[in-house]
């Protein structure tokens, strides 16, 4: 256990729908990532957040995506509108800011189906 | 676009094997280079993490070195157990970036008892 959790574990939604993710990373670490995984890839970034501020998004996070860390703790990731391409692992990491390269503690990831 | 390219993209050992990886990454505006170990429904696991030229890192039977002029590091499983069944990622980081991690397609080990 990396004191990083997801929720939900999984999630199976119809196309169209929305859907949100939460993360709960570990409480001291003020850096939020979040990544993309689709089949047969390795992990994407999608948003990095230090506190409670979104610092940087990639181009994959589309205009459907939207990413919030409110009071720099718990994040969510909501994703309008679902369509099939979507269908990935989502992981949500956390680190502390420092001088030294920073390891990025991984949640468990939410696995997206969308039919 | 910055890749990052690991092989073999899967193995088949026996138990007690050992085995090494390779991951291969841009050489230019180095900061930092991952290994990560993913089992799964687990969590990703931090191994090491590598950030000068010549960097050796051992933890139990598993060790990583790093080449940052040529673009290169090894992981290396000496006498592989059951247990390391996993995927493993290698990631890097970019100088000046806000740390994201961009990361290779894995190896994936399957070590047979």
């Amino acid at each position: 256990d990396t004191g990083v959790s997801q929720d939900p574990r999984h999630k199976i939604t119809k196309r169209g729908q929305n859907v949100t993710f939460r993360c709960d990373p570990i409480s001291e670490h003020n850096r939020l990532y979040w990544y993309r995984q689709t089949l047969g890839q390795g992990p994407e970034f999608l948003t990095y957040f230090q506190n409670e501020a979104q610092l940087e998004k990639s181009r994959l996070l589309s205009d459907r995506f939207s990413a919030e860390r409110p009071k720099g703790s718990f994040s969510t990731l909501e994703i309008q509108r679902t369509e099939q391409g979507d269908s990935a692992m989502y992981l949500c990491a956390s680190s502390l800011n420092g001088l030294a390269p920073n390891t990025q503690y991984f949640g468990p990831g939410t696995r997206l189906t969308v039919l | 676009i910055l890749n990052v390219e690991q092989s073999p993209q899967s193995l088949h050992v026996q138990e007690g094997d050992s085995t090494n990886f390779t991951c291969s990454f841009p050489s230019s505006n180095f900061y930092a280079l991952h290994w990560y170990r993913w089992e799964t429904a687990k969590s990703p696991e931090a191994l090491f993490v590598m950030t000068l030229n010549g960097d050796e890192k051992k933890k139990g039977r598993i060790s990583a070195t790093l080449n940052t002029k040529e673009g290169y590091s090894y992981l290396y499983i000496k006498g592989s157990q059951p247990e390391d069944s996993a995927t493993y990622l290698c990631a890097f980081i970019t100088l000046g970036s806000q740390g994201n991690l961009i990361f290779g397609k894995g190896t994936k080990l399957s070590v047979k008892p």
